[in-house]
């Protein structure tokens, strides 16, 4: 049983397209956010969710917009995309307010914009 | 800004060895340092987390070490194993926060048989 699941897996698409990346968590977290992981394997937080509403926005260009239709799930959605977006884009989840709940990450979606 | 730094950025070590990862940070709010493990094509898992009140956890080969004046962590993997190899990531989050892990750069763990 996948805990926290991301489709695609694997993403290839041309500059300037909009797409889309779905995720699901099946543990009963409140809590989801989006990671982005570059080339170099940095891990960087863009968004997170909270019993649907948003409460962390890093400084991420306004392309990238989240949605959480309900506390199992959020998507990315990315319009005009570019080169610089390519990189492993992690969905995770958790639970509890701060006290140290372990993240629950996806598999991630590598997404490559040529 | 980086708010914790990770070294070394690449690590071999010989099957039996022990192998260790440091990090440094400098936020004094943060009240929560975990470590987590990537396979490749994976993401990362939760290997083991510390809090500062305490000074080493151990969890089987795993041990975190932390100096609270120092303002440093270290994870010690004994009997490094090949199935070790992976990549490890320090992270700490500020306590009351927003649940917000601030990742180091990760250290790709190499363990030859």
């Amino acid at each position: 049983d996948t805990a926290v699941s991301q489709t695609p897996k694997y993403l290839v698409t041309q500059m300037g397209n909009d797409k889309s990346i779905k995720c699901e968590q099946n543990l009963g977290h409140d809590t989801m956010y989006w990671y982005k992981q570059d080339s170099k394997k940095f891990l960087k937080i863009m968004f997170s969710y909270n019993n649907k509403e948003l409460i962390i926005n890093e400084t991420v260009p306004n392309r990238f917009s989240p949605k959480s239709p309900d506390k199992a799930h959020l998507n990315l959605h990315i319009n005009s995309l570019e080169l610089g977006d390519s990189a492993v884009y992690f969905c995770a989840s958790s639970q509890g307010a701060g006290g140290g709940s372990p993240l629950h990450f996806g598999n991630g979606t590598r997404l490559t914009v040529t | 800004q980086q708010q914790v730094k990770q070294s070394p950025q690449s690590l071999i070590v010989q099957k039996g060895g022990i192998s260790i990862i440091n990090c440094a940070y400098e936020n004094t709010a943060f009240d929560y340092f975990p470590w987590y493990q990537q396979f490749p094509g994976k993401g990362p898992a939760l290997l083991i987390a510390i809090r500062p009140d305490v000074s080493e956890k151990k969890e089987g080969r795993f041990t975190i070490s932390f100096n609270k004046s120092a303002k440093q962590f270290s994870l010690h993997i004994m009997d490094s194993q090949p199935g070790d190899s992976a990549t490890y990531f320090c992270a700490a989050r500020v306590g009351g926060s927003a649940r917000q892990l601030t990742f180091g750069s990760g250290t790709q763990l190499t363990v030859l048989p």
